[in-house]
């Protein structure tokens, strides 16, 4: 069974302060790993897709970095306007029931004090 | 950019009633899905569709049926509601193939409360 599991489960920092957030996988044959943020009361809105081991992908402040048992979301010099609950999930290979479909994480709580 | 849309913002029922919730995308995508959100609990799929008159199961897919009978329309129905369905229900959808690696795209999200 895939497994995803993000910590630390809540962050708070300071304007400007960088830090990281983890995400811990276990899944048979990644297919992707996804970044998503979600503000409260909203649906989660897409910010990154990675493939492979190595592959690192940039968004304004936030940039994505995968190896073969997790992935990290780095925040350098955050805003906040950067607050929200980040969230990661797996895809696992297409076919049968599994179909397209993700396994998520339980999010990381992120705050950032101006 | 894609758009998912949702019925509604905010729904409340009454223990016993038959709830429809609609989803519909304008991107064309041949995958559609739904999830509840629950503090604590995280995102879990409840059903999913791959094609028109597709079906599958999720995790949780005790108390709901869907329906499927257009590309772009996807709806979750609740025959009888329950106060254990009192959550946060989001829909996505997705392409499938072309090289695409499935992202899913996330609708504004349904606050059912059931009473």
């Amino acid at each position: 069974e895939d497994q995803v599991t993000q910590s630390p489960e809540a962050l708070r920092l300071q304007e400007g302060e960088s830090s990281s957030l983890n995400c811990s996988y276990t899944v048979s044959g990644l297919r992707g790993l996804f970044w998503y943020r979600q503000d409260p009361g909203k649906g989660p809105e897409f910010l990154f897709t990675l493939y492979s081991a190595g592959e690192e992908k940039e968004k304004e402040r936030l940039k994505a970095t995968l190896t073969k048992k997790e992935s990290f979301l780095h925040i350098t010099a955050p805003k906040p306007e950067d607050s929200a609950t980040y969230l990661c999930a797996v895809q696992a290979p297409a076919g049968g029931t599994s179909y397209g479909k993700l396994t998520f994480g339980q999010g990381t709580i992120l705050t950032v004090h101006p | 950019d894609v758009k998912v849309t949702q019925s509604s913002r905010y729904l409340v029922k009454r223990t016993g009633e038959k709830v429809f919730l609609e989803c519909v995308q304008d991107m064309d995508h041949e995958n559609m899905f739904w999830y509840r959100q629950d503090p604590g609990l995280g995102l879990r799929l409840i059903y999913f569709s791959y094609d028109v008159k597709m079906k599958e199961k999720g995790d949780i897919p005790e108390g709901y049926s869907v329906s499927r009978e257009k590309k772009e329309r996807f709806s979750l129905i609740l025959e009888s509601a329950s106060t254990n369905q009192t959550s946060m229900y989001l829909c996505a959808s997705s392409l499938v193939g072309r090289g695409s690696y499935n992202e899913q795209f996330f609708g504004p999200g349904t606050r059912l409360t059931v009473l």
